[in-house]
This record gives C-alpha cells, structure tokens and sequence, in this order.
C-alpha cells in the first residue's frame, strides 16, 4: 500500500498570515498521462469532506485562489497565501494512483 | 445542483448487519463511480472501496471485502453498503463520495461528498 504521510499535524496560525502543508508518498504518484493522483482536502467541523485540488495543482470549483496544490511524484504542498478564520479544519491528501486508496493522517490548522 | 444524500443513524448490536443508502441526484447516476470511506471518531479517513453504478462492479479494500458488499439501484439513483457482523470496532462514520473517474476508468478524484451516516454499535 502507498503510505502519505502529512507534516506538520498541527498547524496554529495567525489570520492573514500564510500556511503550508507538506504531502510525502512513499511511491511516485505521477501517472503515465502526466498528471499527480494526489488530491486535497480539508474536513470543516462536524461537516463532510470537501475537494480543494485534484490532479495535484487544479483547484476545485468555488475553492478560493488562496488556495493552491504543487509538487511531483512524491512530494506535494498544499499553501494557504492568507489564512482565514473559516479555513479552520483538517486538511487530507489522498492518492488515487493505486488501491487501496489512502490518505494522509491529517493536519489540523487552528487560528492563533 | 449535484448531492449525495444519506440514509440516518442508526445503532447496531454486535453481530447484526446493517444497510446505508446514498442516492444521488443532480447528474447522471451512472456516470460516475461511487466511494465508499470511513471515519471513527475522531480519527482520520479510511477508503472501504468503490461500486460503478453502471455495471455493479466493485472494487473492496482488503480490510473490508469479507465483511462489506456495495450494490446498487438505478431505478431510484442509490447505492448502498451493507456491513455484516459488525464489531464494537465498526462505530464510525460513512460517507459515499463520487469519483469522476469513470469516464477514463480509472479513480481520479472524490468532488462531492454525501453528510456521512453514523452507525454505533453497542450491546
């Protein structure tokens, strides 16, 4: 199984100020087509996960341009340009390359 | 408007089985593959597996295959889990998530996400 492993898993931060969440697989996740099967989530309190980027770069529809993905094969950001007081949650990345599907631990971000 | 819409909560002895529903609507239902995940309290995600709606073919985490099927209705746009013998260990929550994947056949991404169903198992 591919192992992602997120860092930090806490991650306090002062509003207006940037954040950045680090995504490491234990095998490349860049496909044959060229695209990352990594994806980007973020868990809202007592609420359902929502995609933020897939294919490692894209941003969901409606997700705000202070959010952006980048990385290659093992290797993957995901950056918060000013954080918000409604970014609070815990972020997931996710490999899709191969099952079983697996996700990072998590990485909760909380506002200082 | 695209949804995910699941079935309640529900609360399971140990050893009985129980059935979660997810239907959709919004889109075509059998244009895209279902994901099934789950959450314990408190814990992180855990993919269960995937059914297409189209074909009923599915796709089980080893973890799950010997105690869980996914099928499907598609004239009410569902698709269900069915969780056997369930332990105290199974007390989480459910989400189904849809894949756009289908179309290039292989899993791409989760966009839509169903509210979750929890399901507590106690004696």
């Amino acid at each position: 199984d591919i192992v992602m492993t997120q860092s930090p898993l806490s991650l306090p931060v002062t509003p207006g100020e940037p954040a950045s969440i680090s995504c490491r697989s234990t095998q490349s996740l860049l496909y044959s087509n060229g695209y990352n099967y990594v994806s980007w989530y973020l868990q809202k309190p007592g609420q359902s996960p929502q995609l933020l980027i897939y294919l490692g770069s894209n941003r969901a529809s409606g997700v705000p341009d202070r959010f952006s993905g980048s990385g290659s094969e093992s290797d993957f950001t995901l950056k918060i340009s000013r954080v918000e007081a409604e970014d609070v949650g815990i972020y997931y990345c996710m490999q899709a390359l191969q099952t079983p599907i697996t996700f990072g631990q998590g990485t909760r971000l909380e506002i200082k | 408007q695209k949804e995910l819409v699941q079935s309640g909560a529900d609360v399971k002895k140990p050893g009985a089985s129980v059935r979660v529903s997810c239907m959709a609507s919004g889109y075509p239902f059998t244009d895209y593959y279902i994901h099934w995940l789950r959450q314990v309290p408190g814990r992180g995600l855990e993919w269960m597996g995937w059914i297409d709606p189209e074909s009923g073919d599915t796709n089980y985490g080893q973890t799950f295959q010997a105690w869980v099927t996914m099928t499907r209705d598609t004239s009410v746009s569902t698709v269900y889990l069915q969780l056997n013998r369930l332990k105290s260990g199974d007390t989480a929550i459910y989400y189904c998530a849809r894949d756009v994947g289908r179309e290039v056949g292989k899993t791409l991404f989760l966009d839509n996400w169903g509210q979750g169903s929890l399901v507590t198992v106690s004696s």
